[in-house]
């Protein structure tokens, strides 16, 4: 089964700086994809941005990009110029490819709460 | 933008009632998806749904629960006869394709008494 691990329970950061989230994951499986999703204190959950474990780029929006390490099951986010509107709890998250077709499931890690200091 | 909708976004019942949650996914999704949320506790998921059939559920998606697609455009998870641990945060998620980003909708915040 797969496990994703969020070793960061809380962090914070000065408004316009940078931070790193991080997150391992483990699975035996070669295409997959990764999330981060936001929670902020609505508790929508929504999509920040999206890495494909077949592509060798890091994917980035706007202010965020990931660090996707493939050997070692690691994929970070990077939150740059951070804003008072980042803070949330950010959730990382994996999804098998299944070969066969169907729907695929989301496996979710613990979560980090992320706040913006002014 | 499209938006996947919930309603209620807050349910109150007294345990042992039944619930159905009911959600909206986006207009030319095919594949659905329902996930709860424990306060203060990880995202899990529940079942997952395409050409009107559940494609996988997980060990808490028991007998209790029961998801159905009762017309083109809704999407409904109910749960039999609540009890006090099914208090939680309930995700409708949508997407369009397979391996597709899911989008989720706002939740309903169901409360057991």
């Amino acid at each position: 089964a797969q496990t994703v691990t969020q070793s960061q329970p809380e962090m914070s950061v000065q408004e316009a700086e940078t931070v790193t989230l991080s997150c391992t994951y483990d699975t035996s499986e070669s295409n997959y994809y990764l999330f981060w999703y936001k929670q902020p204190p609505s508790r929508q959950m929504i999509l920040v941005i999206r890495q494909e474990a077949y592509k060798q780029q890091n994917a980035t929006e706007n202010r965020f990009s990931v660090n996707f390490q493939k050997a070692a099951k690691s994929f970070s986010l990077k939150i740059s110029d951070s804003q008072l509107g980042d803070t949330a709890m950010y959730f990382c998250a994996f999804m098998t490819l299944l070969v066969q077709g169907g729907s695929e499931k989301l496996v979710f890690g613990k979560g980090t709460k992320l706040t913006v200091n002014p | 933008e499209p938006e996947v909708t919930q309603t209620p976004s807050h349910q109150v019942t007294q345990m042992g009632q039944e619930v159905i949650l009911r959600c909206v996914p986006i207009s030319n999704h095919l594949y659905f998806y329902w996930y709860r949320q424990i306060l203060g506790q990880k995202v899990e998921f529940l079942v997952s749904f395409y050409n009107n059939e559940i494609s996988e559920k997980s060990e808490i998606f028991d007998d209790q629960f029961s998801v159905e697609r009762p017309d083109g455009s809704n999407f409904t998870l109910k749960i039999r006869s609540t009890k006090l641990e099914d208090s939680a945060m309930y995700f409708c998620a949508s997407s369009d394709l397979q391996g597709g980003t899911q989008y989720f909708g706002p939740g309903t915040r169901l409360t057991v008494l």
